[in-house]
This record gives C-alpha cells, structure tokens and sequence, in this order.
C-alpha cells in the first residue's frame, strides 16, 4: 500500500530564510509526488508534482520540490520563505494504475516576521 | 469556470440523522473524490470514482454512500450520522491518469452532536 510520512508536526522559520518541508513516501511501483499547500478554513491548492523527468520541480509561488528515488523523497523547499507562506502543507503520493492518492498529515508551516 | 463547489459550507446534525453533502464539478473532470480531514490525520479517502456510474471504496467508507449518475455531480450520503464522522469533508476532482493533480472544493465543515 501506498504511504506517505511528513515527519515534523510545525516548521518555524525567518521572514526571508531557506524554507524546507520533509516527505518521504513508500509505493511498489513508479510514483508520482504531489505537494498542496491549504490556507485556513480553504481548501487545498495544488503546488506542483513529479511525474517523470528532471528530479528537480518547480511550481507555484516560488516552491520547488527535489525528487530523490534511493532515499524515496520530496522535499519541498523555497530558498526565502515569506510570512505569507504561513500554511499547512500536504505530501501526497500515487503510484500508476492506483486510483487512491494518499496524503500525509500535513505540516504546519509558520514563518516569522 | 465555478472549479469545484460545495453546499453547505457548515452543518450540525443530531446523532442518527441523515443528510447529503454535495459536490459538483464544471471542468469535465472523470475522477471524483471524496475526503474527510481530522486533525493530525491529514486528508483521508471516503469514497472515489472514475467516471459516471463507477464507484469504488476508498480507505474510510463506513458509514457513508455515493453515487455518480453524471459526470459533474458526486454526492456523498451520510446515513445515520455518528459523532465520530465530525469533521471537515473535501471534494475533489481531475482528469483521469495517476498522473493528474486533484482540485479541491472550499470544504463542508459538519458537527454531529
């Protein structure tokens, strides 16, 4: 069965430094990687994905995301974190031929101003 | 395009009533899918489908019906609410292919008492 694990519960980080949200996922086959960000009471929004390719992704408002098959990660990562980026992020995988796209249990990410 | 919509936006039941969420989609999408999120627990699948009359359970189906009599609509049924089924419930949809990122309703926000 497909799995998803985000192991920090909240990342803290400074107005303006590197941000990073850690994903490791578990498929049987070949996976495809999704990060979404929710704002409160929102619902989510889709960040970017890995399907195929260059290990490195680049999406939606400055967030890329580094694909890593022998460690099996997707880090999502931002080189300066705004205090707008103040969200809960979610990891999600599939692998081919699954309908079921699993989550994990999001992080809470808070950047200080 | 309205995306993805959902009605109502909160409700509060009494233990052993039932009641419709409802979601609708305008993007032609083939997948629907349906997601209860608790705290901690990230986003959890109730139920899914791949296109109009095709259903199948997803990781938390007790307690709760769907159907897909066409392609923009998928309501989910709740038959005898319980107070563990509290909780925020998301739709989502998306072409189909493993590969293909969901879009997400603003949520329905349900309280059982």
């Amino acid at each position: 069965a497909q799995s998803v694990a985000q192991p920090e519960d909240q990342v803290n980080v400074a107005e303006g430094n590197p941000l990073t949200v850690k994903c490791t996922y578990s498929v049987s086959g070949n996976p495809y990687l999704f990060w979404y960000v929710q704002y409160p009471n929102r619902g989510l929004q889709f960040l970017l994905k890995y399907i195929t390719g260059d290990n490195l992704v680049k999406g939606s408002y400055g967030f890329e995301a580094e694909f890593n098959k022998s460690q099996t990660s997707f880090h999502l990562k931002k080189p300066s974190a705004l205090v707008s980026d103040s969200a809960l992020y979610f990891c999600a995988v599939r692998d081919y031929g699954n309908n079921r796209l699993a989550f994990g249990k999001g992080n809470q990410v808070v950047v200080i101003p | 395009n309205a995306g993805v919509t959902q009605t109502p936006k909160f409700q509060v039941l009494k233990t052993g009533q039932s009641m419709t969420l409802q979601c609708a989609q305008d993007m032609n999408h083939e997948y629907m899918s349906w997601y209860r999120q608790d705290p901690g627990m990230g986003l959890r699948l109730i139920h899914y489908s791949v296109g109009a009359g095709i259903t199948d359970q997803g990781e938390v189906p007790n307690g709760y019906n769907v159907s897909r009599s066409t392609t923009e609509d998928f309501p989910l049924r709740l038959l005898s609410a319980a107070p563990s089924q509290t909780s925020v419930y998301f739709c989502a949809s998306s072409y189909s292919g493993a590969y293909n990122e969901q879009f997400f309703g603003p949520g329905t926000r349900l309280t059982v008492l």
